[in-house]
């Protein structure tokens, strides 16, 4: 059974900062996805990484992923206020289609 | 382009009713699929409908079933509703084949009492 796991599943950051959430699961993924969840609200899609060694960038936001390591990273530059959320990493195996989510890092950044 | 549309976006009901939840999903997809996210937790799948039949079921009871419908809208039911049913329940729509398009709706809050 496949399981996404992120860390840390809390992070208290100052404005300015850079840091780093990782997202680690255990099977062959064919595609994995960050999303971002403001407290009550659904889901917005913020990357999707399809092969090793892909890197995607927006804005303060950069995610990359190493299939052999089975490892995504999500890393924040120049932390702002308007980053606070919670981040989410979902992972795709081939052959079906359902997204598995990882635990969740909520991330607030303190001005 | 219109996006996923869900209703309600909140409800209350008792345990031992059945609800019914509502999914119209991003023009241009035709699968849909259905996630439940309790509180402080990451959303879990509970199935997956394409061209009106289930596509993959994760582990819900047989009490949550679901439909599609010819215009690619959804519904989830659920029966006999019990306390940890409490959720936000998410829909998903996506066109298969494709792999970019998981749009997500903005959700249903049902709180069980």
């Amino acid at each position: 059974e496949l399981k996404v796991e992120q860390n840390p599943l809390f992070l208290s950051m100052q404005e300015g900062k850079n840091y780093t959430i990782y997202c680690n699961y255990s099977t062959t993924s064919d595609r994995l996805y960050w999303y971002r969840q403001d407290p009550g609200k659904s889901l917005e899609s913020l990357f999707v990484l399809l092969s090793n060694g892909a890197v995607k960038q927006e804005g303060r936001l950069m995610a990359s992923l190493d299939t052999k390591a089975r490892l995504s990273t999500l890393h924040i530059t120049a932390a702002v206020h308007d980053l606070s959320a919670t981040y989410f990493c979902a992972v795709v195996v081939f052959g079906n289609e359902k997204l598995t989510f990882g635990t969740g890092t909520r991330l607030t950044i303190i001005p | 382009e219109t996006g996923v549309t869900q209703s309600p976006t909140h409800l209350i009901k008792t345990r031992g009713q059945q609800v019914t939840l509502r999914c119209s999903s991003q023009s241009g997809h035709n699968t849909v699929s259905w996630y439940q996210q309790a509180l402080g937790q990451g959303p879990q799948f509970i199935f997956q409908y394409y061209r009106e039949e289930e596509n993959g079921r994760g582990n819900f009871p047989p009490r949550f079933s679901g439909l599609q419908f010819p215009n690619y809208s959804s519904e989830l039911n659920v029966n006999a509703l019990e306390l940890d049913d409490s959720a936000l329940y998410l829909c998903a729509s996506s066109q298969a084949g494709s792999y970019y398009g998981y749009t997500f709706g903005s959700g249903t809050r049902l709180t069980v009492v």
